[in-house]
């Protein structure tokens, strides 16, 4: 079975500081990876996925992580917090069979990020 | 804006009572998904129909069930409700059941069960 672990509940960074966020997973199979974004009382909004191909991806509003094979690792990375970032971030793994039909997604517990003036 | 609808925005309602929450995909969309958000179990996929047919099934409980209309709008009906189905349920559409589709995740319902 598949799990996303996130190390941290809640991250609190100040604004212009790096925002780090850390996801791990575990899949039997090369996995699709995934990072949305939760705005309070909305949605979750999709930030950016790895398929395949360059295992650094970037996303909307300037984040980006990097699919690490030999870590299990997918972080999700900001050079420059904006007070706009604060918001609910989760990490989700897709599995993916050839001829399967079953894309769910397994999320983790989701990050709380807080950013201070 | 995702394109995903989802009617009510939010539900107050008694235990052992019987609810339908609803969802419309996007436009051109034929896969959707339900997940139940709580405090305690987090984010978790419930089941997945597409183009009518039921595709995967999560952790749904069996007082739960779920169907895909011809018209592609997709109803999760939860019945004998207890207090702990009080949870934010989110519908999410793509466009087809083979991945990696990018799911669309509309506004949820939040479900209140007093």
């Amino acid at each position: 079975a598949q799990s996303v672990t996130q190390l941290g509940s809640h991250v609190s960074v100040s604004e212009g500081a790096l925002v780090l966020l850390r996801c791990n997973y575990s899949s039997s199979v090369p996995p699709y990876l995934f990072w949305y974004v939760q705005y309070p009382n909305q949605g979750l909004q999709l930030l950016l996925k790895y398929t395949t191909g360059a295992t650094l991806v970037k996303g909307i509003n300037g984040f980006e992580a990097e699919f690490k094979k030999s870590e299990t690792s997918f972080h999700l990375t900001k050079p420059s917090a904006h007070m706009s970032d604060a918001a609910e971030y989760f990490c989700a793994v897709s599995d993916h069979y050839s001829g399967g039909s079953n894309y769910k997604l397994t999320f983790g517990k989701g990050t709380l990020l807080t950013v201070n003036p | 804006d995702s394109g995903v609808t989802q009617t009510p925005k939010h539900l107050i309602t008694a235990t052992g009572q019987r609810v339908t929450l609803r969802c419309s995909p996007r436009s051109g969309d034929l896969s959707v998904y339900w997940y139940q958000q709580s405090l305690d179990q987090g984010l978790q996929f419930l089941i997945q129909y597409y183009n009518g047919e039921e595709r995967a099934k999560g952790n749904i409980l069996e007082r739960f069930s779920a169907q895909q209309f011809p018209d592609l709008h997709s109803e999760l009906n939860l019945s004998s409700l207890e207090l702990g189905d009080s949870a934010l349920y989110f519908c999410a559409s793509s466009v087809a059941w083979v991945g990696p589709d990018t799911q669309y995740f509309g506004p949820g319902t939040r479900l209140t069960v007093l």
